[in-house]
């Protein structure tokens, strides 16, 4: 089993629209972790970071769901410029292990 | 500002011509690696440093060094690229401590023919 599973999409939604997608994790001592979002192969750049239950940002929401060992980010009102893949990341000691990414392009 | 800087940032070699990518942080940070990032396989550590004089092996190590002589500079060196070394490469750097925000530098776009 990968140390960090995602759905690699591509998630195709409509402005406005809401969308959600999930993240598997192996290692259960993780404590925390983080999304990242990666423009067309561009530099990913620290999106937000899940601790305890979730978190959320704006139209960003983030939850964790430690029993199954799950992170899931929801998006809700769709923006063109959320295009993206967000990436999961998940810590272990002094080293983060990534997810392949999940493909979000949302369209006019 | 607080920035990673690569170069290059795109590079076309051939089969065996020894080749630096250079990483420069200008924000102290004691932590640094370098990353391959390949389709469908995600982003995959070939080296870190945890400080000056301090590497140790990710989990890609093999073709490639690295040296930390200077808290600020972690170079890549390929003695002998191949082509399955053609990849996109990633520097990055944080405080020490995983659950550190890491901040990525442009990225080098590197084809081996």
């Amino acid at each position: 089993r990968k140390e960090v599973e995602q759905d690699p999409g591509p998630f195709n939604v409509p402005e406005g629209a809401t969308v959600a997608f999930n993240c598997t994790y192996s290692n259960s001592a993780s404590q925390s972790f983080f999304w990242y979002r990666q423009d067309c192969r561009k530099e990913p750049k620290l999106l937000m970071s899940v601790y305890s239950s979730g978190n959320e940002d704006g139209r960003f929401t983030a939850q964790l769901n430690r029993a199954s060992q799950y992170i899931s980010l929801l998006i809700r009102d769709s923006k063109l410029s959320d295009s993206a893949t967000y990436l999961c990341v998940v810590p272990n000691d002094y080293k983060l292990s990534f997810g392949a990414g999940t493909t979000v392009t949302v369209r006019a | 500002e607080a920035q990673v800087t690569q170069n290059p940032r795109y590079l076309i070699t051939v089969t065996g011509k020894k080749l630096t990518v250079t990483c420069s942080q200008n924000m102290n940070h004691e932590y640094m690696s370098w990353y391959r990032q390949d389709p469908g396989l995600g982003l995959r550590q070939i080296y870190y440093s945890m400080n000056v004089e301090v590497t140790d092996k990710g989990d890609v190590p093999e073709g490639y060094k690295v040296s930390r002589k200077e808290k600020r500079n972690f170079p890549l060196i390929l003695e002998s690229p191949s082509p399955n070394q053609t990849s996109l490469y990633f520097c990055a750097s944080r405080w020490t401590g995983a659950y550190n925000e890491q901040f990525f530098g442009p990225g080098t776009r590197l084809t081996v023919l």
